[in-house]
């Protein structure tokens, strides 16, 4: 249980467009997502927290316009790049929230998308 | 704030040796510790977790104990394998509802036959 799926897993586009990204929930109701950035050979960046039904609240230096983020259901939140520009490339990541893991705080993790941005 | 501290990488060792990789934390209250895995491509697996001091996270061969003394959560494996080389993030949660994970920066591991 508690599988968290992403799509897509890899993504290329040309600067300027935008790209949506997927994340479900597939086995378990998750009222709270989270959204990472991964930079090469760096740590996870937390970008934003998403709450179902609720507008997102985003870390310090992320630009909400830019990436923004849609929880409108209980097992998918949606993140879409706007107008993405080569230095958007990145590896994001999303993570869920787990009754289960409510407690101790555990995260279930989606397999990630790779951005690439021509 | 809250902090991971993990030991700079890369780490490269040999099939069959021992492995530690360090990590310390800075947290108010008693926050629950983790240990995460990236395989190449991949996204993030949960390794082991430990929620409370002195409790032992295992998995796969792997461990560590939650240290609140030292306020450390090493991971340790006797013998490693190829099939071992990721990238490991040790992280931790300080349990406020609806909190993300804070992981430290990752380190490399590489094992060579």
């Amino acid at each position: 249980g508690a599988v968290v799926s992403q799509h897509p897993s890899r993504v290329i586009c040309k600067s300027g467009t935008s790209v949506k990204i997927e994340c479900r929930s597939l086995d378990f109701q998750a009222t709270t997502m989270f959204w990472y950035r991964q930079f090469p050979k760096k740590s996870l960046m937390l970008m934003a927290t998403s709450n179902e039904g609720s507008k997102a609240t985003y870390e310090q230096g992320v630009e909400k316009d830019k990436f923004l983020i849609n929880h409108a259901s209980l097992t998918l939140s949606t993140l879409t790049v706007t107008s993405a520009h080569p230095e958007d490339s990145s590896f994001y990541i999303c993570s869920a929230l787990n009754a289960q893991g409510y407690n101790t705080g555990e995260l279930f993790f989606g397999e990630g998308s790779r951005l690439t941005v021509l | 704030g809250n902090s991971v501290t993990q030991m700079e990488g890369p780490v490269t060792l040999s099939e069959e040796a021992f492995l530690t990789i360090n990590c310390t934390y800075t947290a108010t209250g008693y926050p629950s510790l983790f240990w995460y895995v990236q395989y190449p491509g991949e996204g993030l697996q949960l390794l082991l977790k430990a929620t409370k001091a002195d409790d032992k996270g295992s998995n796969k061969g792997f461990e560590a104990t939650y240290r609140k003394e030292t306020t450390s959560f090493h991971l340790e494996k006797g013998s490693v394998q190829v099939s071992d080389s990721a990238v490991y993030f040790c992280a931790l949660s300080d349990h406020q509802a609806g909190t993300a994970l804070i992981f430290g920066k990752g380190t490399t591991l590489s094992v060579s036959s």
